[in-house]
């Protein structure tokens, strides 16, 4: 069955340290995956797909099909990254399974 | 140009009450869908629609109706409100198999 796994709930970083969120999938194909962004109190958007190959916001992810991952990385975290992350995988009718989302917590 | 509009933003229901959660969008969109959002548990989707006149079920849609009469709307209908009810209901459009856009959200309480 089509999964997304996102291992941490919670997760800490100073400002200006690398910062990786975990996105591992389980899919019978070759997946499309994305990565949605919640600040605060906010709707989600849509922060990159893995089709797309861009880097928003400084951030990347590539999709490792041997790993069957796909982590999200910046290289120098920002107070302004602050937020909830989630991964989700498309399904047909274009549905989508989201992972439980990480926390990501930026201290100055 | 909106996007995808959901109203109300808040609402508390009594428990035993009903009522329809409104999403619209004007984008043309084919594919909607709704989702709740619980603290630990991500989104999880309740209904879907790939286009007017055409619903089906996702994860967890026991206790909500939707109907899609038009393109543009996507109502959410809680028959019969109960606790476990109480979550933030999150809207989405897309145009085709790619990225969603969301509505800003429906804070329900259910007491």
């Amino acid at each position: 069955a089509q999964r997304v796994t996102q291992p941490e709930k919670l997760l800490s970083v100073f400002k200006g340290a690398p910062v990786e969120l975990k996105c591992n999938y389980s899919y019978s194909g070759s997946p499309e995956l994305f990565w949605y962004v919640q600040y605060s109190r906010q709707r989600l958007q849509l922060l990159l797909r893995h089709i797309s190959r861009e880097s928003i916001k400084g951030f990347t992810a590539d999709l490792n099909k041997g790993e069957t991952s796909f982590h999200l990385k910046k290289p120098f975290a920002q107070e302004e990254d602050s937020a909830m992350y989630y991964c989700a995988l498309p399904n047909t009718g274009n549905q989508f399974y989201f992972g439980t989302g990480t926390s990501l917590t930026v201290i100055p | 140009n909106a996007g995808v509009t959901q109203t109300p933003k808040f609402q508390v229901l009594k428990t035993g009450q009903s009522m329809t959660l409104q999403c619209a969008q004007d984008m043309n969109h084919e594919y909607m869908s709704w989702y709740r959002q619980d603290p630990g548990m991500g989104l999880r989707l309740i209904h879907y629609s790939v286009g007017a006149g055409i619903t089906d079920q996702g994860e967890v849609p026991n206790g909500y109706n939707v109907s899609r009469s038009t393109t543009e709307d996507f109502p959410l209908r809680l028959l019969s409100a109960a606790p476990s009810q109480t979550s933030v209901y999150f809207c989405a459009s897309a145009a085709g198999v790619g990225g969603y856009t969301f509505g800003s959200g429906t804070r329900l309480t259910v007491v």
